[in-house]
């Protein structure tokens, strides 16, 4: 089976800080798509970050950014200058088939 | 603004009662799935539709079922909920099955 790996299932850092959350993940496909998305508690699952696999340039939105290593299958989500409503699970996912593949979710906590 | 609605937020059944969850779109996306997600795990894809094509996975059981009468809504029939149901409900479309999937805020179902 192709998965999607989240070896952190807690992560927590301080306000203001810099966090990097680790995926890994499996496939046989030279093209696809990669995501990490985020969920507060109660709240909507919201797409933070896409990554398109023939692109090399890792993909920044705003705070957010990733380490796209293709050969190594990881895809790693950087959270810089941390703030409290990052507070959160966040997934990663593997687009193939017309679906997404999960990773188990790392929940982070942001400390004041 | 576009997006994904699900109704109602919250559901309350009793065990063994039909209930069926609604979820529409004004992305006009071709795909629309659900998921199933229990506390602190990684949502879980019941099936999907492209366009009126139906594809469940292999491990939905016969008690969850779908209709899609039209590109803008989607429902999920439950015909039998039994306690291993309650769960929150995920609904989600794509543009064309590549590329992100954008969620509703979800059902939370609860069974009696």
């Amino acid at each position: 089976a192709q998965t999607v790996t989240q070896s952190q299932p807690e992560m927590s850092v301080q306000e203001a800080e810099t966090v990097t959350l680790s995926c890994t993940y499996d496939t046989s496909e030279s093209d696809y798509y990669l995501f990490w998305y985020k969920q507060p508690p109660s709240r909507q699952m919201i797409l933070v970050i896409r990554q398109e696999a023939y692109k090399q340039q890792n993909a920044t939105e705003n705070r957010f950014s990733v380490n796209f290593q293709k050969a190594a299958k990881s895809f790693s989500l950087k959270i810089s200058d941390s703030q409290l409503g990052d507070a959160a699970m966040y997934f990663c996912a593997r687009e193939g088939a017309q679906k997404l593949v999960f990773g188990q979710g790392t929940r982070l906590t942001i400390n004041p | 603004d576009a997006m994904v609605i699900q109704n109602p937020r919250y559901q309350v059944t009793q065990f063994g009662k039909p209930v069926t969850l609604s979820c529409s779109q004004t992305l006009n996306h071709n795909v629309m799935y659900w998921y199933q997600q229990k506390s602190s795990q990684a949502p879980k894809l019941l099936f999907h539709y492209y366009d009126k094509d139906f594809n469940n996975e292999a491990d939905t059981p016969d008690n969850f079922q779908s209709r899609r009468p039209n590109t803008s809504f989607c429902f999920l029939d439950i015909r039998s909920p039994g306690l291993g149901d309650a769960a929150m409900y995920l609904c989600a479309t794509s543009r064309d099955g590549q590329g992100p999937q954008y969620f509703g805020p979800g059902t939370r179902l609860t069974v009696l």
